[in-house]
C-alpha cells in the first residue's frame, strides 16, 4: 500500500499560469479530499468526492479553483489564472466509506511567483 | 471565525513529563473529534479519536477528553519523549453528504520535549 499519492510534490509557476495537481487515493478508499495548508490559515478543507461524485465544495474559491474526479483511481485540482496568493501546500486525503479517519498524501508545494 | 481553535501554537514540555494540548470548537454539529500529528514531510497522521458518545479514551501514552459543554478537547501525552516533538492538529468532524466526515482543523500546536 503506498498510501495516497500526490504529484508533483512542488510545482513553480509563474503568475496568471494554471496549475494541475494530481492525486491517487488509496486504492478501495471511496472519499477523496482536497485541503489547503497555509502558515497563516492552517489547514483548510476545499472539496470532496464520494465514489466519483463531487459532494461538498464549500471550501473552493468560487472563481479559478476546479476539482474532478474522472475514475476511482485519481482526482485533479486546478486552478487557473494562478496568483501569489494560491501558494501553498496542497494536500490530498483518501477515506473508506463509513469510517472517519482520513489518510493524508504527503502534498504538492505550489509557488506562485 | 475559526471554528476549531488552538490557542497554544507551542509548548514545551521536559521529557518523562505529561504534554496536555488543548482545542476548543464552535460547532454543535461536530461529532468526531481527533488528533492529528503532523510530520515534516507534510503528512498528517492520526494519532487517537473520539465519538461525542464517550469523553475519554485511552490508547497507551495517549488519552483524549472530550467535555462537550465546554466544547473543548484535549490530548495528554504521559511519560513524554524527545520522538514526541512534533506538530500537533486537533481536528473535528461532522458528516458531509452521507457517511463521510469533512474534518476542520486547528493550526497546530508545536510541541517540543526536550531531553
Amino acid at each position: 500500500n503506498a498510501g495516497v499519492i500526490q504529484t508533483p510534490r512542488h510545482k513553480v509557476t509563474g503568475k496568471g499560469q494554471e496549475a494541475t495537481l494530481w492525486c491517487e487515493p488509496i486504492s478501495g478508499h471511496s472519499a477523496v479530499f482536497w485541503y489547503r495548508q497555509t502558515i497563516v490559515q492552517g489547514l483548510e478543507f476545499l472539496t470532496y468526492f464520494r465514489n466519483q461524485a463531487p459532494i461538498d465544495d464549500s471550501g473552493m474559491p468560487k472563481e479559478r479553483f476546479s476539482a474532478q474526479m474522472p475514475n476511482q483511481s485519481h482526482s485533479t485540482l486546478k486552478i487557473q489564472s494562478t496568483q501569489p496568493q494560491d501558494s501553498a501546500v496542497y494536500l490530498c486525503a483518501s477515506s473508506l466509506r463509513r469510517v472517519t479517519e482520513v489518510f493524508f498524501g504527503k502534498g504538492t508545494r505550489l509557488t506562485v511567483v | 471565525g475559526q471554528q476549531v481553535k488552538q490557542s497554544s501554537p507551542s509548548l514545551t514540555v521536559q521529557e518523562g513529563g505529561i504534554s496536555i494540548l488543548n482545542c476548543d470548537y464552535e460547532n454543535d454539529m461536530f461529532d468526531y473529534f481527533a488528533w492529528y500529528k503532523k510530520y515534516p514531510d507534510n503528512s498528517p497522521t492520526l494519532l487517537i479519536s473520539v465519538r461525542s458518545n464517550v469523553d475519554k479514551r485511552e490508547d497507551g501514552r495517549l488519552t483524549v477528553f472530550l467535555n462537550k459543554s465546554g466544547k473543548h478537547f484535549s490530548l495528554h501525552i504521559t511519560a513524554s519523549q524527545p520522538e514526541d516533538t512534533a506538530v500537533y492538529l486537533c481536528a473535528a468532524g461532522a458528516p458531509s453528504g452521507g457517511s463521510n466526515y469533512k474534518l476542520t482543523f486547528g493550526k497546530g500546536t508545536l510541541l517540543t520535549v526536550t531531553p
